[in-house]
């Protein structure tokens, strides 16, 4: 069984500071890990994606996040946050088999301040 | 370059009619997924289809809810005697399938339903 948690519903940056949304996960086998950016009514953008290669991940918009398995987590973070980073991100777990269901967190929602 | 597309984009009903949504996925992608997503929530898996093959179905899908993609291209999924409790967004995403690894999913824009 999979699942995924995400620490925090609602985050608020000031534009340039560093955005961290937390990702923590459950599977029982070798997973894949996934983060997605949603912004308002559009469907979702994969950011990165992390597949048992290098533990950090390198996305799209500037965007990393690091496989950590002894923390089971799988952050993401962004140095410098703009105005056009605000929405909704999901992180996402799976197996490694195309059978395997994508199991999504609830989202945490990313507020830029200008 | 077109991605998935999905029709229509939004969509009113009155509780006890019947509403059917259309997916068009990239077109070389063999799997294509439906997922529905509430407010506040990530999305949930509906079902999924191996071209015309439908592969698996969430127990999220009652027997009011039925998915079809006829010749392994565009899909279909239609929703009979709505309840308020259908109210939510709808995303299709497709992938390609060619040596059983999990591959991206590519979303489309969702149709967002509201039962009044």
């Amino acid at each position: 069984a999979q699942s995924v948690t995400q620490l925090g519903s609602h985050v608020s940056v000031s534009e340039g500071a560093l955005v961290l949304l937390r990702c923590n996960y459950s599977s029982s086998v070798p997973p894949y890990l996934f983060w997605y950016v949603q912004y308002p009514n559009q469907g979702l953008q994969l950011l990165l994606k992390y597949t048992s290669a290098a533990t950090l991940v390198k996305g799209i918009n500037g965007f990393e996040a690091e496989f950590k398995k002894s923390e089971t987590s799988f952050h993401l973070t962004k140095p410098s946050a703009h105005m056009s980073d605000a929405a909704e991100y999901f992180c996402a777990v799976s197996g490694r088999t195309s059978y395997d269901k994508v199991i999504f967190g609830p989202g945490t929602s990313l507020s830029v301040i200008p | 370059d077109t991605g998935v597309s999905q029709d229509p984009r939004h969509k009113i009903t009155k509780r006890g009619q019947n509403v059917t949504f259309r997916c068009d996925p990239i077109s070389e992608h063999n799997r294509l997924y439906w997922y529905r997503q509430t407010l506040g929530q990530g999305p949930e898996f509906l079902t999924y289809f191996q071209n015309e093959a439908q592969l698996e179905k969430s127990r999220l899908l009652s027997d009011r809810f039925s998915a079809e993609r006829p010749k392994g291209s565009f899909s279909t999924l239609e929703i009979q005697r709505t309840e308020q409790g259908d109210s939510a967004m709808y995303l299709c995403a497709s992938s390609i399938d060619r040596d059983s690894y999990q591959e991206t999913q590519y979303f489309g824009p969702g149709t967002r339903l509201l039962v009044l």
